[in-house]
């Protein structure tokens, strides 16, 4: 079975700071796709990066960068300079790839709080 | 390219009658989900379509529960005989079914059963 834990229920940081979103997964598939989702008060879920598990490469856009290190199931989530537009809920993702190849049905973890105040 | 459509956005209702709700998926995706969320929970799937076809439903997805998706293009889910349980969030999402396919969701539907 798959199972995605983000142990961080709510972070608050002041502006400016840095904050990492822990995000640690177990599946037994050799194949996957793990994602993030940004989900902010409207409710819509808006797709912030796909990573598949034969790149791990870290990855950076902009103020936002991920770790992803199989060795330890974890795909960390670091906003640099937070700012208050990014407080929303975020989630963490994983998806197998059995019998399609491809991404199919997610398996969300229960998303991390993120209150970035002035 | 507009994204994924949700209809209704909110819906109240009585427990006891039956909602449909209606997604249109990102043109030319071929992938069509439904997720349920709940308040202060991440995202579960209920079941997913490859065109017509219904590829895998979950064990949430109740005998109440149906989705279509007769063209291959857009989908309904409805819910029969509804229960204070089944108040939630309803998204929808889509994607290609080939290559490195992102899923992307809508806006969600709200459902409130009184």
């Amino acid at each position: 079975a798959q199972k995605v834990t983000q142990a961080q229920t709510e972070i608050s940081v002041v502006e400016k700071e840095d904050v990492t979103l822990d995000c640690v997964y177990e599946t037994r598939d050799t194949t996957y796709y793990l994602f993030w989702y940004k989900q902010p008060p409207s409710g819509e879920l808006v797709f912030l990066i796909r990573r598949n598990s034969f790149d791990e490469q870290n990855e950076i856009s902009g103020r936002y960068s991920w770790n992803f290190q199989k060795s330890t199931s974890s795909f960390n989530f670091t906003i640099t300079a937070s700012q208050v537009v990014d407080s929303a809920v975020y989630f963490c993702a994983l998806s197998d790839t059995v019998n399609t190849g491809t991404a199919s049905k997610l398996t969300f973890g229960t998303g991390t709080r993120l209150q970035v105040t002035l | 390219d507009t994204g994924v459509s949700q209809d209704p956005r909110h819906k109240i209702t009585k427990r006891g009658q039956n909602v449909t709700f209606r997604c249109d998926p990102i043109s030319e995706h071929n992938r069509l989900y439904w997720y349920r969320q709940t308040l202060g929970q991440g995202p579960e799937f209920l079941t997913y379509f490859q065109n017509e076809a219904q590829l895998e439903k979950s064990r949430l997805l109740s005998d109440r529960f149906s989705a279509e998706r007769p063209k291959g293009s857009f989908s309904t889910l409805e819910i029969q005989r509804t229960e204070q349980g089944d108040s939630a969030m309803y998204l929808c999402a889509s994607s290609f079914s080939t290559g490195g396919n992102t899923i992307y969701f809508g806006e969600g539907s709200w459902l409130t059963v009184v």
